[in-house]
């Protein structure tokens, strides 16, 4: 079993519709969560960190469960700018900054 | 502020021939990894260095490569002899201090490697 499992997608959603990504991992001991974004053929960017309490960012809104060891990330009136591969990414227990990065759930928006 | 450098950005080798690749990180930033992302996959950790130091090199196939930091600011990672499924984009990244879990990870623009 993959430490983050993500749906691959791809999402293909008209402009102004919401898309809702989900993310499952394995380790219950991680102790910090994120998605980055990473465009076709560039390097990922950090989008947002995801806390337990759940937390906004203009159209984008990330939810922790640690209990199901589930993330999701929810994007609202999605714009054609929003197409990338959304990572999932949870950082190892242990201390030191170790990133374990999900395969990725492509979005595509269309006009 | 700069980004993190990546240098060459494209390479086209044949199996069994040896590549190097080279990183150069946030002026300051004590930590430094090297990731490999295979095309349809999220980035893996290969090595992380703490200044000059490796701190992880558990995923390093360390039958082929190799990697340094020799005054602790850039890096080189290198593969010999490279295999066909080491086709890749190697990207590098960098956080400022002791690579702790709340640091952000600022990644290079990443070196695609193509083996044949």
């Amino acid at each position: 079993r993959k430490e983050v499992e993500q749906d691959p997608g791809p999402f293909n959603v008209p402009e102004g519709a919401t898309v809702a990504f989900n993310c499952t991992y394995s380790n219950s001991a991680s102790q910090s969560f994120f998605w980055y974004r990473q465009d076709c053929r560039k390097e990922p960017k950090l989008l947002m960190s995801v806390y337990s309490s759940g937390n906004e960012d203009g159209r984008f809104t990330a939810q922790l469960n640690r209990a199901s060891q589930y993330i999701s990330l929810l994007i609202r009136d999605s714009k054609l700018s929003d197409s990338a591969t959304y990572l999932c990414v949870v950082n190892r227990a242990g201390g030191y900054n170790k990133l374990i990065f999900g395969a990725g759930t492509r979005l595509a928006v269309h006009p | 502020e700069a980004g993190v450098a990546q240098s060459p950005r494209y390479k086209i080798i044949e199996k069994r021939q040896s590549v190097a690749f080279w990183c150069n990180p946030i002026s300051g930033h004590a930590t430094l990894y090297w990731y490999q992302q295979i095309l349809g996959q999220g980035p893996k950790l290969l090595i992380q260095f703490q200044n000059n130091g490796v701190v992880d090199d558990s995923q390093l196939p360390k039958d082929r490569f190799s990697a340094e930091r020799l005054k602790g600011v850039d890096s080189t990672l290198k593969i010999q002899p490279a295999k066909l499924e080491d086709s890749a984009v190697y990207l590098c990244a960098s956080t400022p201090r002791r690579g702790l879990v709340e640091e952000t990870q600022y990644f290079g623009p990443g070196t695609r490697l193509l083996v044949l």
